[in-house]
């Protein structure tokens, strides 16, 4: 249980466009979402929390005009990278804590985002 | 706000040896603690949590991990490593506030086992 389906696991894209990935709760409602991204050989940097009804909370020095978080339903939250670059090429991670049980944290697959 | 230091960056072992990867972490209350592996390519895994209770907290794939208060340190152990063990390591550390806390990740460490 407590399976967090992210999608899609590698994308690559054109600088200046714009790019979606999703995460879904499969078997559990998630009214907080995470979304973080990691660099090469890096650790996690959380980017922002995403609320389901509500804006996301960002981290200092996230875009959030860039990085573009819709949380609609308890079970979908979506990450949009806008205009994107190069240097926005990087594993992005999603992930809900349970609320319930023992209240852990499951993640997602993470999504590979090349931009050329 | 919370953070989290693991000073082993880069750890290569033989099969068979001892393991013991350093997690210090900075924050005035109480905290849950994690400890998560991610296998190549793979993606992130839960391998033990501390909530509360023993200190000692046994996890999967013989993993344990000793929470020491006065140390702010979250040590993971494993008494004999096998070479698929090779895999980055992660400390996690969150508020104990009952609520969607966000979890804040030390570096990784990167352990290698050879045969």
């Amino acid at each position: 249980g407590a399976v967090v389906s992210q999608h899609p696991s590698r994308v690559i894209c054109k600088s200046g466009t714009s790019v979606k990935i999703e995460c879904r709760s499969l078997d559990f409602q998630a009214t907080t979402m995470f979304w973080y991204r990691q660099f090469p050989k890096q650790s996690l940097m959380l980017m922002a929390t995403s609320n389901e009804g509500s804006k996301a909370t960002y981290e200092q020095g996230v875009e959030k005009d860039k990085f573009l978080i819709n949380h609609a339903s308890l079970t979908l939250s979506t990450l949009t990278v806008t205009s994107a670059h190069p240097e926005d090429s990087s594993f992005y991670i999603c992930s809900a804590r349970l609320a319930r049980g023992n209240y852990g944290y499951t993640f997602g697959s993470g999504t590979r985002l090349t931009v050329v | 706000a919370q953070s989290v230091s693991q000073h082993n960056h880069h750890v290569i072992l033989s099969e068979a040896a001892s393991l013991e990867l350093g997690c210090n972490y900075s924050y005035g209350g109480t905290v849950n603690l994690f400890w998560y592996v991610q296998y190549p390519g793979q993606h992130l895994q839960l391998l033990l949590k501390y909530f509360s209770g023993d200190p000692l907290v046994k996890g999967i794939k013989g993993f344990e991990a000793e929470f020491i208060k006065s140390k702010f340190s979250f040590n993971l152990r494993k008494p004999s490593v096998q070479w698929s063990d090779t895999a980055e390591y992660f400390c996690a550390v969150t508020p104990n506030t009952g609520t969607a806390s966000k979890l804040t990740f030390g570096t990784g460490t990167r352990l290698q086992v050879t045969l």
